[in-house]
């Protein structure tokens, strides 16, 4: 166990819904990056967040967007959904370390979407 | 040119033989490589990492990296059925996203 947390574990959504998924950091990291990964692909980068500001951003659209707190959990939200956004969004937990380069990532057991 | 490519195979082994799992890469300045498992419906499993040129042990695993070739692969030796999962090679080519591969697929039968 990573000691991150994601939930909900698995949600279904219609298109044009939106949508917030939620991520707990392992405990000591002040990093969170989001991923998306589709059905037999590799893991898409969508963002990172340290210090509650995003801090680099993969191809994604500006429908895409999150949040981090000051307990440096985290928020993925998706706003109009899509069929294609269908599915496991995964979060990574890490540190920013020496020249702001990300130390090893850790990552959560993901939430499975569904967009019918 | 994908920036992390991986054979997607399945790549079939006996149990208690060596399972060799390759990945290339393209970005030069790349620093950091991971390889992850992947069990199915899971989510990925940091298995080890490496920076520096060379071999890097860890039990029953051995990731070794070639910047000048600019490939990384990782031996899996005495492969039990419990290892059958996708192995997902990942590389940090900047500061912040990881570029994964798609994944090969190992299956280890008894």
């Amino acid at each position: 166990e990573t000691g991150v947390t994601q939930s909900p574990t698995h949600l279904i959504k219609t298109r044009g819904q939106q949508v917030t998924l939620r991520c707990s950091s392992q405990s000591g990291h002040n990093t969170v990056s989001w991923y998306q990964q589709a059905l037999g692909q590799g893991p898409q980068f969508i963002f990172q967040y340290y210090r509650e500001e995003e801090n680099g951003r993969g191809n994604f659209p500006p429908r895409f967007s999150g949040l981090q707190f000051p307990n440096y959990s985290s928020e993925l939200n998706v706003n109009a959904l899509e069929l294609d956004d269908s599915a496991l969004y995964l979060c990574a937990s890490s540190n920013l370390g020496l020249a702001g380069r990300t130390d090893t990532q850790y990552f959560g057991p993901g939430t499975r979407l569904t967009v019918l | 040119q994908k920036e992390v490519e991986q054979n997607s195979g399945p790549l079939s082994v006996p149990e208690g033989a060596i399972a060799s799992l390759n990945c290339t890469y393209s970005d030069r300045g790349s620093q950091s490589f991971f390889w992850y498992r992947q069990y199915s419906g899971k989510s990925p499993e940091l298995i080890m990492f490496i920076y520096s040129n060379g071999d890097k042990e860890d039990g029953r695993f051995t990731a070794q990296l070639n910047k000048a070739s600019q490939y990384v692969s990782l031996l899996i030796r005495d492969s039990q059925p419990s290892d059958s999962a996708t192995y997902l090679c990942a590389v940090n080519t900047g500061f912040q996203k990881l570029v994964f591969g798609t994944g090969t697929r190992l299956l280890v039968s008894p």
